[in-house]
């Protein structure tokens, strides 16, 4: 199943620098599509989302893109804090459906 | 803040036995789901429950997987037979609205569930 795709495994960024995760996706049905955030031994975490309709939505320090004509949708963390420092995957979800599709996940490390 | 909580945090169980893996859901939530994410992989999707039905499945869900919401606020997961390759960690999750709707699903710490 490769219809959401984070194609950077792991991205290391400096403490108060700019943050920028990377999804992409192909299935054209998706309209809703959230950022999580996922320590170990913890479940994911929510952390913002964005409908279709929208191409961007911030919330404090995370702002999201999403760009339909190239099915590919980012998140901004600024400034980044080591507390950051987690997997963070992107997942969609089709209009009318119940069920999120999941990429891999980018292990992000903020460096002190 | 609300929370959906899962015990056991760790199950072990030998194949061919039976599990439950069991939630709580944050309480004004109506829609209800299970994930899983073998090691390694991505997070799949399970099944979602909304109104005391199954709402939506994967195809992993077969006639071995089974979820029941037995009383008003316990939400669960049973697999009949286990197999080695249902190790894994199983999220179960909820969100206030569900299909066709933009509401978040919040999760909760996951079940381990180790096959042997």
């Amino acid at each position: 199943d490769q219809q959401v795709k984070q194609n950077s495994p792991s991205l290391s960024v400096q403490e108060g620098r700019i943050s920028i995760l990377n999804c992409d996706y192909t299935n054209s049905m998706f309209d809703y599509f959230l950022w999580y955030k996922k320590y170990p031994a913890e479940g994911p975490t929510f952390l913002i989302s964005i409908s279709s309709i929208k191409d961007k939505n911030e919330d404090g320090r995370f702002t999201v893109f999403l760009n339909k004509s190239a099915k590919h949708l980012s998140l901004h963390i600024v400034p980044s804090q080591p507390g950051d420092s987690a997997v963070y995957f992107c997942a969609a979800r089709e209009t009318s459906g119940s069920r999120l599709t999941f990429g891999e996940g980018t292990q992000l490390t903020v460096n002190p | 803040e609300p929370e959906v909580t899962q015990t056991p945090s760790h199950q072990v169980t030998q194949m061919g036995q039976e599990v439950i893996l069991r939630c709580v859901p944050i309480s004004n939530h109506l829609y209800f789901y299970w994930y899983r994410q073998i090691l390694g992989q991505k997070v799949e999707f399970l099944v979602s429950f909304y109104n005391n039905e199954i709402s939506e499945k994967s195809e992993i869900f077969d006639d071995q997987f089974s979820v029941e919401r037995p009383d008003g606020s316990n939400f669960t997961l049973k697999i009949r037979s286990t197999k080695l390759e249902d190790s894994a960690m199983y999220f179960c999750a909820s969100s206030e609205i569900g299909r066709g709707f933009n509401s978040p699903l919040h999760f909760g710490n996951g079940t381990r569930l180790t096959v042997t």
